[in-house]
């Protein structure tokens, strides 16, 4: 049962403008989300994340805004350059004890020069 | 500050066998868990260690087991492999505290022949 859905496999998108990647969950009570970006061969790097008291939440070029009501949250890239071409998951986690997260399958993001 | 550390990196077996993979998290760091990523699967979550007791538990058989050190180091073991067991085994470590972003290593690659 994925709780964490990306059903985007890939996104191409131009050098300079905006990629959207999103994610979709099922699961009402995850209260942490957060974006990984992994490259071939090497483990996911942690991005940003936001807690379910926010609605948006930004670092540099990168904007992660979550709708609870929607169980939906997206990443904006602004402006997307080729160094971003990589695998991004969406991951969230609560509800529980520990430090549990669920992934999502990822979307693979191809920045064109 | 060093990252997490996965050895080996590469790991060729053969049906039947078992296998132990290592993770040292980094410093300070008390939560260890580890995920396998197959394709099309995402990262799918195996365990939590945290104080060397397993907090949370993924939806895999008991031939995957694991164990964590006083140091915080851990330990995954696959007994009685299966070709299906072939995937990307990657450890990930956290400070304390619920939505604590984690911090992969890169990774040990498993093939079963």
């Amino acid at each position: 049962d994925q709780q964490v859905k990306q059903n985007s496999p890939s996104l191409s998108v131009q050098e300079g403008r905006i990629s959207i990647l999103n994610c979709d969950y099922t699961n009402s009570m995850f209260d942490y989300f957060l974006w990984y970006k992994k490259y071939p061969a090497e483990g996911p790097t942690f991005l940003i994340s936001i807690s379910s008291i926010k609605d948006k939440n930004e670092d540099g070029r990168f904007t992660v805004f979550l709708n609870k009501s929607a169980k939906h949250l997206s990443l904006h890239i602004v402006p997307s350059q080729p160094g971003d071409s990589a695998v991004y998951f969406c991951a969230a986690s609560g509800g529980g004890t520990g430090n549990q997260f669920y992934f999502g399958t990822g979307t693979s993001l191809t920045v064109i020069p | 500050k060093a990252g997490v550390t996965q050895t080996p990196r590469y790991l060729i077996k053969t049906r039947g066998q078992q296998v132990t993979l290592s993770c040292s998290p980094i410093s300070g760091h008390r939560s260890v868990s580890w995920y396998q990523q197959t394709p099309g699967q995402g990262l799918q979550f195996l365990f939590e260690y945290f104080s060397e007791t397993q907090r949370n538990k993924g939806n895999f058989p008991g031939r995957f087991s694991g164990r964590q050190f006083s140091n915080s180091r851990s330990e995954m073991n696959v007994s009685t492999l299966e070709l299906g067991d072939s995937a990307l085994y990657l450890c990930a470590s956290s400070r304390q505290g619920v939505g604590q972003p984690q911090h992969f290593g890169d990774g040990t690659r498993l093939s079963i022949l």
